[in-house]
């Protein structure tokens, strides 16, 4: 049971765009939803997180939206720079965060 | 200061071995994580341990796998009699464990190949 559904798979922006990943879950009781950034070779790092009492929150180029009526939520990465070219994985957690359910994961590609 | 460690870095045995992979966690930081990510998937939860008390095994796969952990050091994760489906990506994270919503720091993980 996939309890956390993430997409596009993969997705490919031109340097300055906006790149856009969503996630939708199922579990009402998960009460937060950090994002994590994962580059080859390396351990995914928190890039930023959301608890649902707030619609958005953002951090320098990063957005997350939250939508807790439609179980969704999204990362905006504006300015979309080569450098952001890595996997992105949504997840999920309740009742304190210990237990994470991560999405399937994006794959971005930033072209120059 | 010095992140998650883990190793080996690549491990690759041959069906129906065992095999240990083994985590140091940030110190200080109680709680610890083992997640598993299989190519193109997402990252699996095995098993967390908070200081002294019983881990939360409930993403175990299996009674092949089990994992130690030492106070609030070193864990070991253990796979017996390895099966060509557990090749995977295996990844522990630490966390200060002390309060909720603490941040999960991971390690570089260990890639296994089962033969």
């Amino acid at each position: 049971q996939q309890q956390v559904k993430q997409s596009p798979q993969s997705l490919i922006v031109q340097k300055g765009g906006i790149s856009i990943i969503n996630c939708a879950y199922e579990n009402t009781a998960f009460d937060y939803f950090p994002w994590y950034q994962q580059f080859p070779g390396k351990g995914p790092a928190l890039l930023i997180a959301i608890r649902p009492d707030v619609s958005e929150k953002k951090e320098g180029r990063f957005t997350i939206s939250f939508n807790k009526s439609a179980k969704q939520f999204s990362l905006h990465i504006m300015d979309s720079q080569p450098g952001d070219s890595a996997t992105y994985f949504c997840a999920a957690s309740k009742g304190g965060g210990n237990k994470l359910t991560f999405g399937t994961g994006t794959q971005l590609k930033v072209e120059l | 200061g010095a992140g998650v460690s883990q190793s080996p870095s690549n491990k690759v045995t041959e069906k129906g071995k065992d095999v240990e992979l083994r985590c140091d966690p940030i110190s200080g930081h109680t709680a610890l994580y083992w997640y598993r990510q299989r190519l193109g998937q997402g990252l699996e939860f095995l098993i967390y341990f908070q200081g002294n008390s019983a881990p939360d095994k409930s993403g175990l796969p299996s009674d092949r796998f089990s994992a130690e952990r030492t106070g609030e050091s070193v864990s070991t994760l253990t796979i017996q009699r390895t099966q060509q489906e557990d090749s995977a990506v295996y990844l522990c994270a630490s966390s200060l464990g002390l309060r909720t919503y603490n941040e999960q720091f991971f390690g570089p993980g260990t890639r296994l190949t089962v033969l």
